[in-house]
């Protein structure tokens, strides 16, 4: 079963940067093929794909974002840590994680979730 | 503005059939399998279908998903109250090297 929850600041002021930890369950990366992504979804807003990371460490970024946002995994702990430089009130959001499957661009575990709120 | 075009809301009555459009480009829908999901209000997106017309275990053969070209749908027939939710179609695209979303659909059963 796997399952994946997502920790990390719920408030953070302006030009700070946000770490999110992703915390995953029943399934390895260093399984080949196997990948974990974070997606964001401001409120009343659409998912916006942020960030993906493979179990062979290769890295993928929404280039918007992409001199802002560092993905990076730690197979001991079963964690995916992201980073984002620079927080402004538009990066307000809901950070989910999400499971990536071998051979397929598709998430089908997500996190819950968590609220990401920008402001002084 | 999202790379996948969605329309932003559609309503319909309970026990009739719907169609959610997706359109992209060659880059992405052209290319890549999409895949569809569900969220309801306050709560993560869901699998729906993967590989353009693939259903999840658990997900009733109601919903169903195709793609032709650079577009895709997602068909959800019987439509129940239960069924209103927000709609979202996701593919890779080469150009940009990462995943992308559509804007969204709200659907209404009424």
């Amino acid at each position: 079963q796997i399952t994946l929850k997502e920790s990390g600041p719920m408030l953070v002021k302006p030009t700070q940067t946000l770490t999110l930890t992703c915390t995953f369950s029943g399934f390895s990366l260093t399984t080949t093929g196997v990948g974990v992504g974070w997606v964001r979804q401001p409120p009343g807003k659409a998912l916006e794909w942020l960030a993906l990371i493979y179990w062979n460490d290769e890295k993928r970024y929404s280039p918007s974002l992409e001199s802002r946002i560092t993905i990076t995994k730690d197979t001991s702990k079963n964690q995916v840590v992201l980073t984002m430089t620079n927080m402004d009130p538009v990066d307000a959001a809901t950070y989910f994680c999400a499971h990536r499957p071998p051979g397929n661009y598709v998430f089908d575990f997500w996190g819950q979730g968590t609220l990401v709120t920008v402001s002084s | 503005q999202s790379m996948l075009t969605q329309p932003p809301s559609l309503s319909t009555a309970p026990g009739q059939k719907v169609t959610i459009s997706c359109s992209g480009s060659s880059s992405n829908i052209g290319t890549y399998y999409v895949s569809w999901y569900q969220q309801f209000p306050g709560t993560a997106p869901k699998l729906l279908i993967y590989e353009n017309n693939k259903r999840p275990s658990g997900i009733p053969d109601r919903f169903s998903g195709s793609k032709s070209g650079t577009s895709a749908t997602l068909g959800i027939t019987g439509l129940q109250t239960g069924d209103e939710a927000d709609y979202y179609c996701g593919t890779w695209d080469r150009s940009l090297s990462a995943g992308v979303f559509g804007g969204g659909t709200k659907l209404t059963v009424l």
